[in-house]
């Protein structure tokens, strides 16, 4: 079966630190990854989708990058956060298929201080 | 640009009777997909339903229905005979023709269930 692993659960970082959060799939191949960001209360906010290795769409321009250097592995990255980064990320993997879901991570609560 | 609207930032409802949860899209494409999730206060996002646009008929999974109006875009969550574990944040999500790959959600509503 197909699990997503993200980590970590619970982040607090200083304003301007660099920031790294990983999303692993597994049991399956070639999927749709996906970085989302929530605000307390919010919706959810597409940051990043990854069709395969290395290709990269970006949907908010801002301070985070993110890289997908295997097939099933999804990294956000920043190289300095803003207080403004605070939020629940939220990674998420999708079939190739239009009618298949997305099953997301348990996301990372950052607290940026 | 194509958009999910949520009208309702909460609602509440009686436990055991049902509630619609309100979803228009925003789309010229004639090819596009709905989903619904459930997130309730751990976080976690729990997927509910699917409606494609080609489906004929409305997408039903147990005690969730969706009330699928294409000339109107709409896509409402019904959900029938509520229960105290329904309490939660709601999301109505899409991809559109344009970009299939590409899932966006709505702001959300979040649902108090009561007894």
């Amino acid at each position: 079966s197909q699990t997503i692993h993200q980590w970590p659960a619970t982040l607090v970082q200083p304003v301007g630190s660099p920031l790294s959060l990983e999303c692993t799939v597994e049991g399956t191949s070639n999927p749709n990854l996906y970085w989302y960001r929530q605000a307390a209360g919010r919706g959810l906010q597409l940051l990043f989708y990854s069709v395969g290795i290395g290709q990269i769409s970006s949907e908010v321009p801002q301070n985070l990058s993110a890289s997908r250097p295997q097939d099933r592995q999804f990294i956000l990255s920043s190289k300095k956060l803003l207080l403004s980064d605070s939020g629940f990320y939220l990674c998420a993997w999708r079939g190739g298929q239009p009618n298949t879901e997305a099953f997301f991570g348990q996301g990372t609560r950052l607290t940026v201080v | 640009a194509q958009k999910i609207t949520q009208t309702q930032p909460g609602m509440f409802v009686q436990e055991k009777e049902a509630v619609t949860l309100d979803c228009t899209y925003d789309t010229s494409d004639p090819s596009y997909g709905l989903f619904w999730y459930k997130q309730p206060s751990s976080g976690e996002m729990i997927f509910l339903i699917y409606q494609g646009s080609y489906d004929q008929q409305n997408a039903t999974e147990g005690r969730y229905s969706l009330n699928f109006q294409k000339a109107r875009k709409s896509a409402n969550l019904v959900i029938s005979a509520s229960q105290l574990g329904d309490s939660a944040m709601y999301f109505c999500a899409a991809f559109f023709s344009g970009g299939y790959n590409k899932l966006i959600f709505g702001a959300g509503t979040r649902l108090a269930v009561h007894p």
